[in-house]
């Protein structure tokens, strides 16, 4: 079955404790990216990466890094976790290219909470 | 700057009935655009896009879109609602600027009362 797998999908932590939400993908993707969710302003990008390790800022990147060491991986690192790192995080991936209408396919989420 | 609004923060319908989403947009160039659903703990389903051709796309579950370039909207539709399509909607457009990215809108819940 195709799919992105995310974990761990409930994560309750501490300010200032290194923590990593991995995210795999079985579609062989070039693309995956990083987005968190927060009531009122949708979904906002954090990091993407176009390619094994080819990865590039979103929107919102700070605080956060990244790695693309394999082409199906593309973990979520939070160096030391703040409180406003509290939210809901999604990971994505699709092909990439110059094909504008690919279609991105989400994980189920982690949700986190940083104390 | 490129966005995405979606102006009810809920809509509620009896089922049955129709429902309409709202969506606009605002981008440079032609919009590539997206509904997404999330159902409770659950990730963003894809629903259906917008590249181009017919301005109605029709897509999973019943739900088919509108395309209106002089209003620049996007608006998602069913004509029959069914207590389960309550979940929470999302409008995307790709960004012209950046690889893949989708720029979201803030969301729509929708509750389909019995």
């Amino acid at each position: 079955e195709a799919q992105v797998t995310q974990n761990p999908r409930y994560l309750i932590t501490v300010t200032g404790k290194k923590l990593t939400v991995t995210c795999s993908q079985n579609m062989n993707h070039e693309y995956m990216s990083w987005y968190r969710q927060d009531p009122g302003l949708g979904l906002r990008q954090i990091y993407y990466s176009m390619n094994v390790e080819v990865t590039d800022k979103g929107d919102v990147p700070e605080g956060y890094k990244v790695s693309r060491k394999e082409k199906r991986n593309f973990p979520l690192i939070l160096e030391s976790p703040s409180p406003n790192q509290t939210s809901l995080y999604f990971c994505a991936s699709s092909l990439a290219g110059g094909r504008m209408g690919n279609i991105q396919y989400f994980g189920a989420g982690t949700r986190l909470s940083v104390l | 700057a490129q966005s995405v609004a979606q102006p009810e923060d809920q809509v509620n319908v009896a089922e049955g009935n129709p429902l309409t989403v709202k969506c606009t947009y605002s981008v440079s160039g032609n919009p590539y655009l997206f509904w997404y659903v999330q159902y409770p703990n659950r990730g963003l389903q894809f629903l259906l896009k917008y590249i181009t051709g017919d301005n109605l796309v029709k897509g999973s579950y019943g739900f088919e879109a509108e395309f209106n370039k002089s209003q620049t909207s996007f608006h998602l539709k069913k004509p029959s609602a069914l207590v389960s399509d309550s979940a929470l909607y999302f409008c995307a457009v790709r960004d012209s600027g950046g690889y893949n990215k989708l720029i979201f809108g803030a969301g729509t819940r929708l509750a389909v009362h019995p």
